[in-house]
């Protein structure tokens, strides 16, 4: 079936740093592929999304790119901050219903 | 719009009572899910709806737990009788399902339940 591989957390990273959290995927068909992240004590919320290949989703700075020789969809983020401390998850989509990863959690150091 | 609501937000109850978790999903949004969160099993999707028709309840751990769609502003969660492994977080998510297009799902705040 479907699924989704993201790395062990936790990342931590000082202010300013330069953030990548892996994302890799096994699908059957042509999934949509979603990162969501969750804040503490909140519910998941919708970061950046990307439908077909070589899509660029974006968000706050945030990225990811739809790659689909590699069938990889990593976040990125230039600059982080220490409000961007979370629960980060990969997800995809076969059009009915999300599998998600096991989630990377990101601490950010002032 | 107010999102998803859950209630409670947070629940602790005895082995063997019944617990009951509720959920308004978005107005408009025609399907409805259900997930559990822990620490050892990560996100796991319990059971969906589609036009308040469960479509998929193949996540639903065991005849203890049931869930219902009555209509389209309303869904439960039941456990009868609850375990103490019970305890996790408990999320509704909704959504406007499309022919085509990206299929995003709201999530709401979650229900803490805590099984003593």
């Amino acid at each position: 079936g479907d699924s989704v591989t993201q790395m062990e957390g936790p990342v931590t990273l000082s202010e300013e740093a330069f953030l990548t959290i892996n994302c890799t995927y096994t699908a059957t068909g042509y999934p949509s592929l979603f990162w969501y992240v969750q804040y503490p004590g909140e519910g998941l919320q919708l970061l950046l999304k990307a439908t077909k290949a070589d899509d660029k989703g974006s968000n706050k700075g945030f990225e990811a790119t739809y790659r689909k020789e590699t069938t990889s969809f990593h976040l990125e983020k230039g600059s982080v901050q220490v409000s961007d401390s979370a629960v980060y998850f990969c997800a995809l989509s076969d059009g009915n219903k999300l599998v998600f990863g096991a989630g990377t959690i990101l601490r950010v150091k002032s | 719009d107010a999102g998803v609501i859950q209630s409670p937000r947070h629940e602790v109850t005895e082995m063997g009572q019944e617990v009951t978790l509720r959920c308004k999903p978005i107005s408009g949004h025609n399907s409805l899910f259900w997930y559990r969160q822990t620490m050892m099993r990560g996100l796991e999707l319990l059971i969906y709806f589609n036009n308040n028709v469960p479509i998929d309840d193949s996540g639903m751990p065991e005849d203890r737990f049931s869930a219902k769609m009555p209509n389209a502003s309303f869904s439960t969660l039941k456990i009868q009788p609850s375990e103490p492994r019970d305890s996790a977080v408990y999320f509704c998510a909704s959504r406007r399902k499309r022919r085509s297009g990206s299929d995003e799902q709201f999530f709401g705040p979650g229900t803490r339940l805590t099984v003593l």
